[in-house]
């Protein structure tokens, strides 16, 4: 299948600052990535959906301003938790899909697990 | 409002027995339907999916059936192997635009 890169896995940040997750599709264009957020034992949660060159799409209770999502190109996205809190402690996964065409299967990246301290 | 679920967390099976993991979904407007294998601190894996046109797909081990009627899916895993130990996430898709909807996942554990 298409691979997914997310780096970094595991990213440890003091509160007050701000934390940048890339997310690049290797082999394929991506024309639409997805932000998801899990917490512990519970389901992935969308956060925002991206479509190269415009602005994202966010979910219902998610800050635009707090989880920057930038999609420059069809192969990079990338999600900065600006402002960092303790609550916003959790396990960020992307995925993409590409392809404009619906019911696309979507790969995922590696997930980052982000601590702030 | 949980769109797709998952209801029973945990699902404990024998080794050569079969796994069945349900899902059920309320959104009648969803008509593809995914499931994702997931290990702690990684990103799921895709499994198998199935269109709303079909009821059955089957990928090797894996089958996966669905009843539109009851808006309920399953994912039949035959023969179970101990490597197949994961939470199983099913997902759905369809409507107004092509975001995925997860369940909220089941811990398979395959005894040997």
């Amino acid at each position: 299948g298409a691979v997914v890169s997310q780096h970094p896995s595991r990213v440890i940040c003091k509160s007050g600052t701000s934390v940048k997750i890339e997310c690049r599709s290797l082999d394929f264009q991506a024309t639409t990535m997805f932000w998801y957020r899990q917490f512990p034992k519970q389901s992935l949660m969308l956060m925002a959906t991206s479509n190269e060159g415009s602005k994202a799409t966010y979910e219902q209770g998610v800050e635009k301003d707090k989880f920057l999502i930038n999609h420059a190109s069809l192969t990079l996205s990338t999600l900065t938790v600006t402002s960092a809190h303790p609550e916003d402690s959790s396990f960020y996964i992307c995925s993409a899909r590409g392809s404009a065409v619906l019911n696309t299967e979507a790969f995922f990246g590696q997930g980052t697990r982000l601590t702030v301290v | 409002d949980q769109q797709v679920k998952q209801n029973s967390p945990s699902l404990s099976v024998q080794e050569g027995r079969i796994s069945i993991l349900n899902c059920d979904y309320t959104n009648s407007m969803f008509d593809y339907f995914l499931w994702y294998k997931k290990y702690p601190a990684e990103g799921p894996t895709f499994l198998i999916s199935i269109s709303s046109i079909k009821d059955k797909n089957e990928d090797g081990r894996f089958t996966v059936f669905l009843n539109k009627s009851a808006k309920h899916l399953s994912l039949h895993i035959v023969p179970s192997q101990p490597g197949d130990s994961a939470v199983y996430f099913c997902a759905a898709s369809g409507g107004s635009g092509d975001k995925l909807t997860f369940g909220t996942g089941t811990r398979l554990a395959v005894r040997p």
